[in-house]
């Protein structure tokens, strides 16, 4: 079964800044996704960013970007000029391609943007 | 263009109670699934539809029975509802393939 663990439960930043958050993850399947979700107060599920494991550039999505590395079983998110609005649970989340493709969420990091 | 809708938003439940809790999707999807969350564990799979008739385990589905008559409903039932199932409730679909995920709004449910 997979797993996926975010190690760092709470994270706050000055508005403006760069912050990175961690997520690992085990499998021994092959072909999958890699996903970050932003979770603001109003309990939504957003999908911020998502990664192919087949595909070696990391993925970008204007102020978001990811650091995947396969081989270590490792994808952070890093949010560069991070705005109030950045404020929100982060949840990472891992897919099979293969069967039902459930989602496996990790744990999620509350991130507070500072102003 | 509703995409995913769960009702109701909030209930509270005494210990011993049952319902039923409604996702009602517009969007054709084959897979539904239904999720809690609960503070410091993400969210974690309870169970899920790849289509009409049929239903799965997750992770986590005692104390919850589902159905999926329709292709565009699931529904997510408690028998007897526990304290330890106070928790909020995300009910999601998708297209196979290589789609995304509609979420709903979520339930929160409080047993007392």
């Amino acid at each position: 079964a997979q797993t996926v663990t975010q190690s760092q439960p709470e994270m706050s930043v000055q508005e403006a800044e760069t912050v990175t958050l961690s997520c690992t993850y085990d499998t021994s399947e092959n072909n999958y996704y890699l996903f970050w979700y932003k979770q603001p107060p109003s309990r939504q599920m957003i999908l911020v960013i998502r990664q192919e494991a087949y595909k070696q550039q990391n993925a970008t999505e204007n102020r978001f970007s990811v650091n995947f590395q396969k081989a270590a079983k490792s994808f952070s998110l890093k949010i560069s000029d991070s705005q109030l609005g950045d404020t929100a649970m982060y949840f990472c989340a891992f897919m099979n391609i293969q069967g039902a493709q459930k989602l496996v969420f990790g744990q999620g990091t509350r991130l507070t943007i500072n102003p | 263009n509703a995409g995913v809708t769960q009702t109701p938003k909030f209930r509270v439940l005494k210990t011993g109670q049952s319902m039923t809790l409604l996702c009602a999707q517009d969007m054709n999807h084959e897979y539904m699934y239904w999720y809690r969350q609960d503070p410091g564990m993400g969210l974690r799979l309870i169970h899920y539809s790849v289509g009409e008739g049929t239903t799965a385990k997750g992770e986590v589905p005692d104390g919850y029975n589902v159905s999926r008559l329709k292709k565009q409903n699931f529904l997510l039932g408690l028998e007897s509802a526990a304290p330890s199932q106070t928790s909020v409730y995300f009910c999601a679909s998708r297209r196979p393939g290589l789609y995304g995920y509609t979420f709903g709004s979520g339930t929160r449910l409080t047993v007392v």
